[in-house]
């Protein structure tokens, strides 16, 4: 049962324009979300977070959107660069940010020059 | 920012070896850590959490004399993987927070295990 989807396993998106990367979650218990980069052989980095009790946080390029009443967190980063594909990893937690995450499957971004 | 070093980086042995894989936190002090294992293509699944100083809580269906882990520090966690067998192989990766605040895990570069 996974409580974590991110139903897109890859993106394309040209540089300089708009990235969105989606997560859908189930367990209603989440109160902490996060987005996490990793590329190749490396652990993954973290991004960007929200509580559930915002609805946004922005962090210089990056953007998270959290709509609860849909269970939908997303990620966006404009603009988006070359050095920004990789692989785009949303986690939720019960409890803030100290506890276990429950990652989703990942989503390869491709930004092409 | 916080850093975690995780060694080896990559490991290559035979069946029946035991593995033990160091993660720390660099500059700060980790009261819990997390060791995840990731298969190819797929997310990240935790595997267990330890904190300082007492015993690790594991996720169902990892075994616990085959994994075996110690926090004996708050810098420092221990995986070690016994009697390494083949179906073993993968890559795991720890992570760390500290105890202040709402602060994020952060990461470790992760250990590529290959059993031959």
């Amino acid at each position: 049962d996974q409580q974590v989807k991110q139903n897109s396993p890859s993106l394309s998106v040209q540089e300089g324009r708009i990235s969105i990367l989606n997560c859908d979650y189930t367990n209603s218990m989440f109160d902490y979300f996060l987005w996490y980069k990793k590329y190749p052989a490396e652990g993954p980095t973290f991004l960007i977070s929200i509580s559930s009790i915002k609805d946004k946080n922005e962090d210089g390029r990056f953007t998270v959107f959290l709509n609860k009443s849909a269970k939908h967190l997303s990620l966006h980063i404009v603009p988006s660069q070359p050095g920004d594909s990789a692989v785009y990893f949303c986690a939720a937690s019960v409890g803030g940010s100290a506890r276990q995450l429950t990652f989703g499957s990942g989503t390869q971004l491709t930004v092409l020059p | 920012g916080a850093v975690v070093s995780q060694h080896p980086s990559w490991v290559i042995c035979k069946s029946g070896t035991s593995v033990k894989i160091e993660c720390r936190s660099l500059d700060f002090q980790a009261t819990t850590m997390f060791w995840y294992r990731q298969f190819p293509k797929q997310s990240l699944m935790l595997m267990a959490t330890s904190n300082e100083g007492s015993k690790a809580t594991y996720e169902q269906g990892v075994e616990k004399d085959k994994f075996l882990i110690n926090h004996a520090s708050l810098t420092l966690s221990t995986l070690t993987v016994t009697s390494a067998h083949p179906e073993d192989s993968s890559f795991y990766i720890c992570s760390a927070r500290g105890w202040t605040g709402d602060q994020p895990q952060h990461f470790g570069d992760g250990t590529r295990l290959s059993i031959l």
